[in-house]
Order: structure tokens, then sequence, then C-alpha cells
């Protein structure tokens, strides 16, 4: 089965630039999440898709980040204008469902984000 | 608000040593825990989960972990270590389940070197 797949793989941007992310889940799964880990922490939550519908968006700083799941399948995470603490990894994980307290989250590969 | 706390933030160990990364979490109610890790180069990968049941769960690869509800702790052990179980090593809570948010809170992680 194919993982989650996320792109790119590296960014670099200078501040108040816009970049954006993409995230294709394993197919079938219903929840996608959008975490951010700055390096020396563990991942943190940004967003929760269910199917198409956030779920969990509280740790989003929505002044300037922004993420979308149209058609409930693929994912774009946006960040515009980007300040310099915004350098971390961006990982996308994805899940069959959230609420059966059976499911399992699949990470992809993640994207790093270097704002200078 | 939950949290995790991992104590170890870089072990070293030669090869055959035996090893314990110790995870403790502030959360009262019901909880599901994940004991993730990520080689070098590759993605967050779930090593094992605890749900309910046998409090001594086991995961991939020989590892195992114990839940003790009285210390609030999922210890991570191996009893002997390979230069392969080089990585990084993240506990993670999830409060509740049946809900629609699952998400996972995790600690800052444990780097482990394993030399040969």
């Amino acid at each position: 089965e194919a993982g989650v797949a996320q792109s790119p793989r590296y960014k670099i941007i200078e501040k108040r630039q816009s970049v954006a992310f993409w995230c294709n889940p394993i197919s079938g799964h219903a929840t996608l999440y959008w975490y951010q880990q700055i390096l020396g922490q563990g991942p943190k939550l940004l967003i929760q898709f269910q199917n198409n519908g956030v779920v969990d968006d509280s740790q989003l700083p929505k002044d300037r980040f922004s993420a979308e799941r149209l058609k409930g399948v693929d994912s774009t995470l946006k960040i515009q204008p980007a300040k310099l603490e915004d350098s971390a990894v961006y990982l996308c994980a994805s899940s069959t469902e959230a609420g059966t307290g059976l499911y399992e989250q699949y990470f992809g590969p993640g994207t790093r984000l270097t704002v200078t | 608000a939950q949290s995790v706390s991992q104590h170890n933030h870089h072990v070293i160990l030669s090869e055959a040593a035996s090893l314990e990364l110790g995870c403790n979490y502030s959360y009262g109610g019901t909880v599901n825990l994940f004991w993730y890790v990520q080689y070098p180069g590759q993605h967050l990968q779930l090593l094992l989960k605890y749900f309910s049941g046998d409090p001594l769960v086991k995961g991939i690869k020989g590892f195992e972990a114990e839940f003790i509800k009285s210390k609030f702790s999922f210890n991570l052990r191996k009893p002997s270590v390979q230069w392969s179980d080089t990585a990084e090593y993240f506990c993670a809570v999830n409060a509740g389940w049946g809900g629609a948010t699952n998400k996972l809170i995790f600690g800052t992680g444990t780097l482990l070197a394993v030399q040969p």
C-alpha cells in the first residue's frame, strides 16, 4: 500500500513570502492531520480534517496559516506571510477514521521549511 | 492541558545493552498511548500502542512498553539494543476516544545512538 505523500520535501523562502505544502493521504483514509515539528520538539497538531470538514484547528495560527482539503482527499497547507519562527518540518498524517479508539496515524516524510 | 514528558533527551548505548526510555503523561482520564520511532532519513513509524487490556504491550523489533496507570507512565524497553535501533523515539498520548478529535500529544523525543 502506498504511504502518505508530501511535496515539496524541502523549501527555503524569505520572511514575508508565502509557501504551500501538499499532502496526499493513504487511499481510503478519511482523516488527515497536519503537524508542525520545530527542531528539538515533538510534532504539534495544527489541523485535523475528517473527510473535507475541519475537526480541530485550535492550534492553527489562523492569521497566517490556512489549510483546505477539497473533495476529502488531497490537502494543502499554506503560510502567508511566513515568519522566521515558522521554520520547521511540516508533517502530514492520515488514519482510517478518528473516534474509534483503534486508529493508527500514518505519517508522510514531511516538508522541511527554512525561513530566512 | 495534556502533556507528555520524556526524561531522556539523548541516550548513548553500546550494542547488546538494555534500553529503557521514560515517558510520563498528565491526564487523569482514559488514555491511548503510543511510541513512534523515526530512523535517520525516514518518516515517523508506529512502534507500539496501548489502548486497553494487558498493560504490557509488545511492538515491532523486540520493543515493549508497560503502562503503569498509578504512575502515569508508559516506559519503552528493549532487552538488547542493536546498532540499527539508532533513531529518535517519541512518546505520544491521545486522551479519550469515541470523540471526533483524536489528536496526538507528543513528547519532545529521545535521540538514541547505539555504538557498535
